[in-house]
């Protein structure tokens, strides 16, 4: 069945760093990825999409890469703020009529 | 351009009683699905819906749970005969489902809790 990790474990850094998260899937193979934002109380807010074909894309301070051979797509926060704390969650999909799954998401504490 | 609209925001049932959950979705987007999240626990899918059809019901309870999308007005799910099990956050996201890009804007979601 299709399987999607996140890193179960908080992950701290010191602001002005670089925080990297990473998704991993298995028994899948993506059109596309999503990665969303969710705060405590919430509804998760899209952040970045990106397609099979492009290997990185970036908005602002956010990258997110995507390798289909190793099935796996990083997400980058550079010159991280103690407002990017935030649980981020990752979304393969397949597109057209298919549900979207989401994995468990990593809750990220940038430290001042 | 309002976002996606889910009422009520809090909902306190009894046990046995039914609850409804209401999810406007934006304008222009015709695709709605409805998740499920426990305290510290992902977003479990729970329905895919566009107008008057059900897409996908893979993640609904095949009980006491159901779901519309009706032609006119909001998408609504329903819990039938509520259980204390049934508290969670109930979020409701919507799509354009446009070639390769339906990524989902999601609703303030309603905290239902089962008294």
């Amino acid at each position: 069945s299709q399987k999607i990790e996140q890193n179960s474990e908080a992950l701290n850094i010191q602001e002005g760093k670089t925080a990297t998260l990473t998704c991993n899937y298995t028994n899948y193979s993506p059109a596309y990825l999503q990665w969303y934002r969710q705060d405590p109380g919430r509804g998760p807010v899209f952040l970045l999409l990106i397609r099979e074909n492009e290997k990185e894309k970036r908005k602002e301070r956010l990258k997110v890469t995507f390798d289909t051979t190793l099935k796996q797509s990083l997400f980058h926060i550079t010159a991280s703020q103690p407002a990017d704390s935030a649980t981020y969650l990752c979304a393969p999909s397949s597109g057209g009529y298919q549900k979207v799954t989401f994995g468990t998401g990593t809750k990220l504490q940038v430290i001042p | 351009n309002a976002g996606v609209m889910q009422n009520p925001r809090h909902l306190v049932r009894r046990r046995g009683q039914e609850a409804r959950l209401r999810c406007s979705p934006m304008k222009g987007h015709s695709h709605v699905y409805w998740y499920r999240q426990l305290p510290e626990e992902g977003l479990k899918f729970m329905v895919y819906l566009q107008k008057e059809n059900i897409i996908d019901e893979s993640g609904m309870p095949k009980e006491r749970f159901s779901a519309e999308f009706p032609k006119e007005g909001p998408s609504i799910l329903r819990i039938q005969q509520v259980v204390r099990g049934d508290s969670a956050a109930y979020f409701c996201a919507s799509s354009p489902l446009v070639y390769q890009r339906d990524e989902q804007y999601f609703g303030p979601g309603t905290r239902l809790t089962v008294t």
